[in-house]
């Protein structure tokens, strides 16, 4: 079966380590997208990439750095300039940019 | 910028009733719209999509009204069960530019 898959689903950090999220599909979708979600709030974009080897800074870029070097995947680092990264971070992926996105599960990272 | 916004953050319905989720979308360039469902601790899955040549669209289930008279969607969920509860929200797009995803309304089904 086709999907997006996020790993791991829970995660902790120290203060002032990086932390990498996984994220793979197997959908054949060009574009792909990192998203945050907060208690209460809406989804926030972080980065996206529409093709291999580019990416786009979102509207909450600082502190997170992203690479796709392969079609599938698309990892977000979370960097210790993060100041608030305990959060629930969702990935996606579409076929066209403007085209529905399938989400993966999710990963919780929470910092302690 | 442009938004997309819910009238209601909680409704409460009995099982049975039909549920009737509304959004408000501010950019009327908006050309695809995107209702997903999105349980606890999951990630959202997608409902149903409407493109803005059409003003009504049928699922299993469900329904998305559009009236982009007054730039407004809506998901009318029948015959509402508890696996329904989940937080539902919308998503606009426009062109070839990202989805602008609402802020979601929780959808609680009494027994």
């Amino acid at each position: 079966d086709g999907g997006i898959t996020q790993s791991p689903k829970y995660l902790f950090r120290k203060e002032g380590q990086n932390v990498t999220l996984s994220c793979e599909q197997n959908l054949n979708h060009d574009a792909m997208y990192w998203y945050r979600q907060d208690p209460g709030q809406g989804l926030r974009l972080i980065y996206y990439s529409q093709i291999v080897n580019d990416f786009q800074k979102g509207d909450i870029a600082e502190g997170y750095s992203v690479s796709r070097e392969k079609k599938e995947s698309f990892p977000l680092t979370v960097t210790s300039a993060q100041k608030n990264p305990t959060a629930f971070y969702l990935c996606a992926s579409s076929m066209e940019v403007n085209y529905g996105y399938t989400f993966g599960s999710g990963t919780r990272l929470t910092v302690v | 910028g442009e938004s997309v916004g819910l009238h209601l953050p909680t409704l409460s319905v009995q099982e049975g009733d039909n549920s009737i989720i509304n959004c408000a979308y501010s950019n009327s360039a908006s050309d695809y719209f995107i209702w997903y469902k999105q349980e606890s601790g999951k990630g959202p899955q997608f409902i149903i999509d409407i493109r803005s040549n059409m003003d009504k669209r049928q699922g299993q289930r469900v329904t998305v009204l559009l009236n982009k008279t007054v730039k407004h969607l809506s998901l009318q969920i029948a015959a509402t069960q508890p696996g329904d509860s989940a937080v539902y929200f919308c998503a606009e797009g426009t062109g070839f530019q990202k989805l602008v995803f609402g802020t979601g309304t929780r959808l609680l089904v009494s027994p």
